[in-house]
């Protein structure tokens, strides 16, 4: 049973780059089986799909982020990671990664707050 | 921008049965958006209960079931229990690109 950990600073300022890893265990980042994922959710607010990545060689965005987001994976830790540029306070959110579909997995989130 | 469209909120008694739906701005969904549904209690992370419009996950209970019903992703629960009482997203896939609905609120009354 693949299990996911979010690791990331919990506060970045404005216009920075936000950073952060997920830990894969139980299981391999190289699998074709899982596609790896980024949600957020803003407080009292619903869930957004921010993107995945698919065999470490496919990777989908949410258009509405308008290129800020990149998400990648680093075999050699077993993690994904996501990076989102140019963030503001809209960016305040828990953050969640997962895998989604057939195979599913799910961490139990960082909550990320954009303030100076 | 597409957009996923849910009752913002449903109310069904104990021992009921309730659809939720899950509409496309793009128009009719079928089943290759692959809707999925998740449930989310007050301060847990969501929970998976249907992947891929109607295939249930060893830990989603006989009661939820999911389909296509008049051009949308369905979720329906028959004989619903206190503890259904959640806020439930759907969630559409674009080309690969996914979309989450805005959430159902389902009491339980």
């Amino acid at each position: 049973q693949v299990q996911l950990q979010e690791s990331g600073p919990g506060l970045v300022q404005p216009s920075q780059t936000l950073s952060l890893t997920c830990t894969v265990s139980g299981g391999s980042i190289r699998s074709s089986d899982y596609y790896w994922t980024w949600i957020r959710q803003s407080p009292g607010k619903g869930l957004e799909w921010i993107g995945y990545t698919y065999y470490s060689e496919n990777t989908y965005y949410n258009p509405s982020l308008k290129s800020r987001a990149t998400i990648s994976v680093d075999m050699s830790q077993n993690q994904f990671s996501l990076m989102l540029s140019s963030v503001t306070a809209a960016d305040t959110a828990v953050y969640y990664c997962a895998s989604l579909g057939t195979y599913f997995a799910w961490g139990q989130g960082t909550l990320v707050t954009v303030s100076s | 921008q597409t957009v996923v469209t849910q009752e913002p909120s449903l109310t069904v008694s104990p021992g009921g049965t309730v659809t939720l739906t899950c509409a496309s701005s793009t128009g009719a969904v079928t089943s290759g958006y692959h809707p999925n549904w998740f449930q989310q209690k007050p301060g847990q992370a969501p929970r998976a209960l249907i992947y891929s419009t109607n295939r249930k996950y060893s830990w989603t209970p006989a009661r939820f079931s999911g389909s296509l019903l008049g051009g949308k992703a369905a979720l329906t629960l028959s004989g619903v229990q206190p503890e259904d009482e959640a806020e439930y997203y759907c969630l559409l896939y674009y080309g690969g690109a996914g979309v989450f609905g805005g959430g159902t609120k389902l009491t339980v009354l």
